[in-house]
């Protein structure tokens, strides 16, 4: 069955820290590999997007790795910023019918 | 460039009642979607539309949920009767091409409650 699992559910961290994002997916065939910021209210806006040959994809303060053997990625963020606050959702396409596979997201939220 | 937007934004309906949600994807995009989150549960896909065609409507729940989009350009979501399960916020994405891999933008979604 495919399937994104996301971790932590939530996380709190003061501003300026940084933090690491989890994604393992079971997927297959897989196309690529897709991080999104939600804020409240909002739909999601893509961070990056990565296929099976790339292992590391940047976006300002956000860097996505993928391990495409192990089929993992993690999402960090540097020096966070008040604005981060939001959910952060890893999604997986499938190559066979371009249908996304959603986790269900990491709230985080950052503390002045 | 305008985004993708749907209407209403909120809508609160009693039970066994009608709504028809909206969506306008922005000009020039054939790829038109349909997503649900369900209070508490990840994002699950609906529909795909290419065009005024449906090219996969394989999430569908049931049929009570019809969705059009007559001459390739705005979509509606139908939901009759609705019932207390369907609940959640239903968002629109469109793309240029197919596998959406110059992109998916997303609508900011329309919360359903139904009560």
């Amino acid at each position: 069955k495919n399937q994104v699992e996301q971790s932590p559910q939530s996380l709190i961290i003061l501003e300026g820290k940084n933090c690491t994002l989890q994604c393992n997916y079971t997927v297959s065939p897989f196309s690529n590999l897709r991080w999104y910021k939600q804020d409240t209210g909002r739909g999601p806006v893509s961070l990056t997007i990565m296929t099976f040959s790339e292992n590391t994809k940047s976006n300002g303060r956000y860097t996505a790795t993928l391990d495409a053997d192990t089929k993992q990625s993690s999402l960090h963020i540097t020096a966070s910023q008040l604005s981060d606050s939001a959910s952060y959702i890893c999604v997986v396409s499938a190559d066979s019918n371009y249908q996304l596979i959603w986790g269900a997201g990491t709230k985080l939220i950052i503390k002045p | 460039e305008a985004g993708v937007t749907q209407f209403p934004s909120h809508s609160v309906i009693e039970k066994g009642q009608t709504v028809t949600l909206r969506c306008d994807p922005i000009s020039g995009h054939d790829n038109l979607y349909w997503y649900r989150r369900v209070m508490g549960k990840e994002i699950k896909f609906l529909l795909h539309f290419v065009k005024e065609s449906k090219q996969d409507e394989s999430g569908m729940p049931n049929n009570r949920f019809l969705a059009e989009r007559t001459g390739g350009t705005y979509s509606t979501l139908k939901v009759q009767p609705a019932e207390l399960e369907d609940s959640g916020v239903y968002f629109c994405a469109s793309s240029q091409d197919l596998a959406g891999r110059r992109g998916y933008t997303f609508g900011s979604g329309t919360r359903l409650t139904v009560v």
